[in-house]
């Protein structure tokens, strides 16, 4: 059982924009740890899209986003393309578990 | 170009044991702290284990400390993970992922394409 809780899924219209939220604790994100956004392809290896909150690793479309204030963090998918159609896990360290941890995980689906 | 493989998994009983390792190419393995993740069928992810550059520092997700062990040999651009007293919830997609590409931050930058372990009488 995941400490990261996420919708399990949101859908869009190709070009809408979607946000996937993830809720944490004061264990983890609201103890000041980082949070990582990662996407997942059918059939496919995870990917990291977001790190250190906001950051974007080269080759990431500024189409994501990433932001976290308190226990939440938020990834944002702007003009929402047919390619985006994946699983997205946040991740973080918690201190109680003394590890990693990841999300529940959200499904996005492109209408 | 960065590529890490993972190899070893496999089928095996209830109580047995086995070995992965992930090959690493294409970076200076030395320089990375490597980790485990897995994903049980249809599930989420799930951080299992992870050795520092050096391996002074060794954690493990409580759901399998004393079972499995992680290590590496940086020779030969290597990282390990040694499973044993294997149970049913253990059958997953494991994959290898360095931490260290972006400084300290805790994200698991690359990863390899995984290898599914079984565990099935």
């Amino acid at each position: 059982q995941s400490v990261l809780t996420q919708t399990p899924s949101v859908s869009g219209a190709p070009g809408q924009r979607v946000t996937i939220s993830c809720t944490g604790s004061s264990s983890n994100i609201g103890a000041g740890y980082d949070v990582q956004w990662y996407q997942q392809l059918p059939g496919t290896a995870p990917k990291l899209l977001i790190y250190g909150n906001i950051n974007r690793p080269s080759g990431v479309p500024d189409r994501f986003s990433g932001s976290k204030s308190g226990t939440s963090a938020s990834l944002a998918i702007t003009g929402l393309q047919a390619e985006d159609e994946a699983d997205y896990y946040c991740q973080s360290y918690d201190s109680s578990l003394s590890g990693y941890v990841f999300g529940t995980g959200t499904k996005v689906t492109v209408l | 170009e960065v590529q890490l493989a993972e190899s070893g998994g496999g089928l095996v009983k209830p109580g047995g044991s086995l070995r992965l390792s992930c090959a690493a190419s294409g970076l200076t393995f030395s320089s990375y702290s490597m980790n485990w993740v897995r994903q049980a069928p249809g599930k989420g992810l799930e951080w299992v284990s992870s050795i520092s550059s050096g391996s002074s520092f060794i954690h493990y997700a409580d759901s399998v400390k004393g079972r499995f062990t992680i290590s590496r040999d940086n020779a030969k651009n290597s990282l390990y993970l040694q499973m044993d007293s294997l149970r049913a919830e253990d059958t997953a997609v494991y994959y290898c992922a360095t931490k260290g590409r972006f400084g300290t931050f805790d994200a698991f930058d690359m990863w390899g394409q995984g290898t599914m372990v079984t565990v099935s009488s």
